[in-house]
């Protein structure tokens, strides 16, 4: 069954420094998204993607953060310098955008990812 | 803006008996609504969704939800626990973008 699947699975990195983390989307998916989790806190949506694109991002995202789909099967999160915190659980999604009765043509059905836990020391 | 409300952080039940997870949303449209589980170290699972259509939806693995506008809830329910059922479940309301909005989590525990 197709998954969307992410890495690094921990990463723990010093204050300061940039992370990027990835993700390889289920192949024939369209829309692309990245929620976060802080310990003990809800998931809360960061940003989503589509035609090579941010369509909408939250507060959180700042301009810390950034995006891409650099060769047609990835999609990364980068965080230029990283926070204390930014220490969370991060999930990328992704859906077909075919199946659903929403604006944009989905039922909010993502397939999500395992998560990337991001440790900032 | 669209909200979720899970009235209890934590539900344990003795396997065999029946399971009642509370959810109630508040959206400016007809919403979309979704139960979500999390397995230990594992990525998030649709169990089920209400997309306008019949209001008691089936899920994965004897999970149902019914959904009641009038009270604007979105419960999930199960007749028997399994010790497998034991994790973290989220009750999500999406807008007509497809942004989710989750809830803060229900831990269920099974007592053997």
């Amino acid at each position: 069954e197709p998954e969307v699947t992410q890495t690094p699975s921990h990463q723990v990195t010093q204050m300061g420094q940039e992370v990027i983390l990835r993700c390889v989307p289920i192949s024939n998916h369209l829309y692309f998204y990245w929620y976060r989790q802080i310990l003990g806190q809800k998931v809360e949506f960061l940003v989503s993607f589509y035609n090579n694109e941010i369509s909408e991002k939250s507060e959180i995202f700042d301009d810390q953060f950034s995006v891409e789909r650099p060769d047609g099967s990835n999609f990364t999160l980068k965080i230029r310098s990283t926070k204390l915190e930014d220490s969370a659980m991060y999930f990328c999604a992704s859906t077909d955008g075919k199946s659903g009765t929403g604006f944009w043509g989905n039922t909010g059905e993502l397939f999500f990812g395992e998560g990337s836990r991001l440790t900032v020391l | 803006a669209q909200s979720v409300t899970q009235l209890d952080s934590h539900v344990s039940v003795s396997e065999g008996t029946p399971v009642l997870l509370r959810c109630n949303y508040s959206s400016s449209y007809s919403p979309s609504l979704f139960w979500y589980v999390q397995h230990p170290n594992k990525g998030l699972q649709l169990l089920l969704k209400y997309t306008s259509a019949a209001t008691l939806v089936k899920g994965i693995n004897g999970f149902e939800a019914e959904f009641k506008k009038s009270e604007t809830s979105f419960h999930l329910t199960k007749p028997s626990a399994h010790m497998s059922d034991a994790a973290e479940y989220f009750c999500v309301v999406s807008d007509l973008r497809e942004k989710l909005t989750f809830g803060t989590g229900t831990r269920l525990t099974i007592i053997p």
